[in-house]
């Protein structure tokens, strides 16, 4: 299994502030998903971020309010832009292999608190 | 404002003990289930999967049951001990997309 950190482990942060969330893995891989988790609640995916495409977003989350960047094979960013306190949530991402979604690995996860 | 959390199923037993943890699906075309771990403060961790036309898998000290007749899944520990002690998420695939159930939290009682 690969080796996933992220950065910032956790921040508070003002309404209206935009916080980007790295990503970094310790081998190339394919697939890279963003989930949010919010508090006492299940993981939702928010996007599927592909090296070289954009990102395919789930219902419900759009690119203006949670830009990606996928660089390269190990390493993207999750934007959070124009933050209020429903935004506050863990943010995680995970990494894969195409066609086999259900071998996903995870981060520790961005625990943000928006006040 | 203030934010209001659902409260998690809870399974609370003895160290020792079996646990059961069960979950409900609703989506008959799923690929595989998968069952994760999160303890406090970290990411998911995967324990067992198990693919659709599959009814048990077993792992170290786990084993998952799969009913697609009634759309249940089910996660077995046996020989439960305090590390066990996280909440538990089923999870589904199908198409390209990771699915989560509600999870379930089990503390274990010394």
């Amino acid at each position: 299994s690969a080796v996933i950190s992220q950065k910032p482990s956790r921040d508070i942060c003002q309404r209206g502030t935009s916080l980007t969330i790295q990503c970094q893995v310790d081998s190339q891989v394919t697939m890279m998903f963003w989930y949010r988790q919010q508090p006492g609640q299940s993981l939702t995916l928010i996007a599927t971020a592909n090296q070289g495409s954009e990102a395919t977003y789930e219902s419900g989350f759009v690119i203006d309010k949670f830009p990606i960047s996928r660089p390269n094979l190990t390493f993207s960013t999750l934007t959070v832009s124009n933050m209020s306190p429903e935004d506050s949530s863990i943010y995680l991402c995970s990494v894969g292999r195409t066609g086999a979604y259900n071998e996903q690995f995870f981060g520790p996860g961005t625990r943000l608190t928006v006040l | 404002g203030e934010s209001v959390g659902l409260h998690l199923p809870t399974l609370s037993v003895q160290e020792g003990d079996n646990s059961i943890i069960n979950c409900a699906y609703s989506n008959s075309a799923s690929d595989y289930f998968i069952w994760y771990k999160q303890e406090s403060g970290k990411g998911p961790q995967f324990i067992i999967d198990i693919r659709s036309n599959m009814d048990k898998r077993q792992g170290q000290r786990v084993t998952v049951l799969l009913n697609k007749t009634v759309k249940h899944l089910s996660l077995q520990i046996a020989a439960t001990q305090p590390g066990d002690s996280a909440v538990y998420f089923c999870a589904e695939t199908s198409g390209s997309r990771l699915t989560f159930g509600e999870g379930t939290q089990l503390t274990v009682n010394p």
